[in-house]
């Protein structure tokens, strides 16, 4: 069974650095052609895809966020890591993590999300 | 502003068919056939109902299917239910970014 978990800081400041750790079960983050990505959510938006790391390391950001955003994988402890630095309030959304096919670049599993809050 | 177009908000009627429209360009929908559909509860994380324009994944019912013509991909539900009263997103590959991106989201109002 394939299950993903968000975790990090519920509450943060602005100009400070989010670090987000999606914590996988049930696959491996070596094996070929997966992916897991970084989707986020503004209350009451759209999604918004922002990173993506495959299993041989190939990393893709989204272009408006790029300078901001650093996507890591730790294949024997089953995390991958967001990083996110300078956050502003409009950055306040549910992050979610997911799991993905470089066949098809379709999520199949997705995690609960969490709720990130970037306030003073 | 999202990449891909999508209505707002659609509704219907238990038992009637229903299509939603997402529209991009030829980086993205048009180019590729990776185009997927999502489904969302509110409060809930999105759910994988269509990937690769129109395959289901397993456990989907087959009143969802999905489909592409040029720049355009559709989802259709047939046979409508209360259950099926949620937000729809598309998303497709697109060379623009080496990434993903979504649509705006559809809401659908089952009457």
């Amino acid at each position: 069974q394939i299950t993903l978990k968000e975790s990090g800081p519920t509450l943060v400041q602005p100009t400070q650095t989010l670090t987000l750790t999606c914590t996988i079960s049930g696959f491996s983050l070596s094996k070929s052609g997966v992916s897991v990505g970084w989707i986020r959510q503004p209350p009451g938006k759209a999604l918004e895809w922002l990173a993506l790391i495959f299993w041989d390391n190939d990393k893709r950001y989204s272009p408006s966020l790029k300078n901001r955003l650093t996507i890591t994988k730790d294949t024997p402890k089953n995390q991958v890591v967001l990083t996110m630095t300078n956050v502003d309030p409009v950055d306040t959304a549910t992050y979610y993590c997911a799991h993905g096919s470089k066949v098809n670049w379709a999520l199949f599993y997705w995690g609960p999300g969490i709720l990130v809050t970037v306030s003073s | 502003q999202s990449a891909l177009t999508q209505p707002a908000s659609v509704s219907g009627s238990p038992g009637q068919s229903i299509t939603f429209s997402c529209t991009g360009t030829s980086s993205d929908v048009g180019g590729y056939n990776y185009v997927s559909w999502y489904q969302q509860h509110p409060g809930k994380a999105p759910k994988l109902m269509i990937y690769e324009v129109n395959n289901r994944p397993s456990g989907v019912s087959n009143r969802f299917s999905g489909s592409k013509s040029g720049n355009t991909a559709s989802l259709t539900i047939s046979g409508l239910q209360s259950e099926d009263e949620a937000d729809y997103y598309c998303s497709s590959y697109t060379s623009t970014s080496t990434l993903g991106v979504f649509g705006g989201g559809t809401r659908l109002t089952v009457l």
